[in-house]
């Protein structure tokens, strides 16, 4: 079993829709949980990060957790087709000192946005 | 420029040369991490400094490669003899303090092994 797993997709929405990727992880040490974007060819770009059971808005992002479940998700609102990109789901340790500092990814969740 | 920066952004070696990636982190960043990604995986933790201090190593990590941080600024990440399955994207972060609020990626160096 992998670390971190999510769909591997294609994730296809139309335009205005909304967009809904899950992450599932196996350490339950696991609190620091946080999602990236990567265009094709770039780098991961940082989209937002949770740390408690519930749910955190940044604009047309959501991200859920619920570590009971040892699950975390992010929807993404108003679906654009710049928001075509793959999203990569992380986990650490964390948070604090004592987390120690690697990220463990997910393979990524490719997701078309269809105008 | 106040981003990661790495050099080179592409690198094409011939199976068994040595190659050598350099990180400039963000100025007042004391923690640098390399990680490695190959084509439709995720980013695969391969080592991390606090200051100049190599603290985490992974078991990806053998013996042909090296990385240093030294006086704490840029990282140089080494790979002696290089093989195919070196291929992949390079990629540093850096960050400042404890993880809480995850990391800054630099656009990587790509390196193909032929």
């Amino acid at each position: 079993q992998k670390e971190v797993e999510q769909n591997s997709g294609p994730l296809s929405v139309p335009e205005g829709a909304i967009a809904s990727l899950n992450c599932t992880y196996s350490d339950r040490g696991s609190q620091s949980f946080f999602w990236y974007r990567q265009y094709s060819g770039k780098s991961p770009e940082l989209i937002m990060f949770i740390y408690s059971n519930g749910d955190k808005e940044d604009g047309r992002f959501t991200a859920q957790l619920n570590k009971a479940s040892q699950y975390v998700s992010l929807l993404i609102r108003d679906s654009q087709p710049s928001d075509s990109a793959t999203y990569l789901c992380a986990v650490n340790r964390g948070p604090g000192e004592a987390a120690g500092n690697k990220l463990t990814f997910g393979g990524g969740t490719r997701v078309l946005v269809k105008p | 420029d106040t981003g990661v920066s790495q050099d080179p952004r592409h690198k094409i070696t011939k199976r068994g040369q040595n190659v050598t990636f350099r990180c400039d982190p963000i100025s007042e960043h004391n923690r640098l991490y390399w990680y490695r990604q190959t084509l439709g995986q995720g980013p695969e933790f391969l080592t991390y400094f606090q200051n100049e201090a190599q603290l985490e190593k992974s078991r990806l990590l053998s013996d042909r490669f090296s990385a240093e941080r030294p006086k704490g600024s840029f990282s140089t990440l080494e790979i002696q003899r290089t093989e195919q399955g070196d291929s992949a994207m390079y990629l540093c972060a850096s960050s400042w303090g404890p993880l809480d609020y995850g990391y800054t990626f630099g656009s990587g160096t790509r390196l193909t092994v032929v």
